[in-house]
């Protein structure tokens, strides 16, 4: 098992459509999470740091269930400009530093 | 831009040679995380290094070494490259080694072995 999965995608939407991407960790002990976004052939870019009272940023919505072992990031209203791969991040607690990066979920979203 | 430059921007190397990756951290950040990514997938966490001593490694064997200098810009060292090598690296500069830091990334290196 992957220490971090995330839905394969991609994913196909039509302009102003919501849509949700999950992501499961294995590690119980993991510290932070955060959601990542990557342009084709750019650098990977912080969306938003995702914390246990879950938290919203304009049309982004992110939720952890330390319980379960998944956190979730919620886009409304797609944008074309939100076409990208989203990729969720985890930080488990090893004694050192150590960061997984899921496989990502690419999103088109179509006007 | 997050002000974390990587150099080379491309590289082409043969089965066999040794590459050096070049990063500088964004100004203040004491801090640089190095990554592998494959065509596809995640990147893959390689080693940390924190006030010029590496905090934390990946699954990664020895030939895949590093620096870090007083003025916190790091080096990724790769030797024996191996086809598989190929892949864009990426590194990330934070202002401290805790995970809750936010990683800043350069654009990256794209490592092409023949």
């Amino acid at each position: 098992r992957k220490e971090v999965e995330q839905d394969p995608g991609p994913f196909n939407v039509p302009e102003g459509a919501t849509v949700a991407f999950n992501c499961t960790y294995s590690n119980s002990a993991s510290q932070s999470f955060f959601w990542y976004r990557q342009d084709c052939r750019k650098e990977p870019k912080l969306l938003m740091s995702v914390y246990s009272s879950g938290n919203e940023d304009g049309r982004f919505t992110a939720q952890l269930n330390r319980a379960s072992q998944y956190i979730s990031l919620l886009i409304r209203d797609s944008k074309l400009s939100d076409s990208a791969t989203y990729l969720c991040v985890v930080t488990p607690n090893t004694g050192g530093f150590k960061t997984i990066f899921g496989a990502g979920t690419r999103l088109f979203v179509k006007a | 831009e997050t002000g974390v430059t990587q150099s080379p921007t491309h590289l082409i190397k043969t089965r066999g040679q040794q590459v050096t990756l070049r990063c500088s951290s964004q100004s203040g950040h004491n801090t640089v995380s190095w990554y592998q990514q494959a065509l596809g997938q995640g990147p893959q966490f390689i080693f940390q290094y924190y006030r010029e001593e590496e905090n934390g490694r990946g699954n990664f064997p020895p030939r895949f070494s590093g620096l870090q200098f007083p003025n916190y810009s790091s080096e990724l060292n790769v030797n024996a490259l191996e086809l598989d090598d190929s892949a864009l690296y990426l590194c990330a500069s934070s202002l401290g080694a805790s995970g809750g830091n936010i990683q800043y990334f350069g654009a990256g290196t794209r490592l092409s072995v023949l």
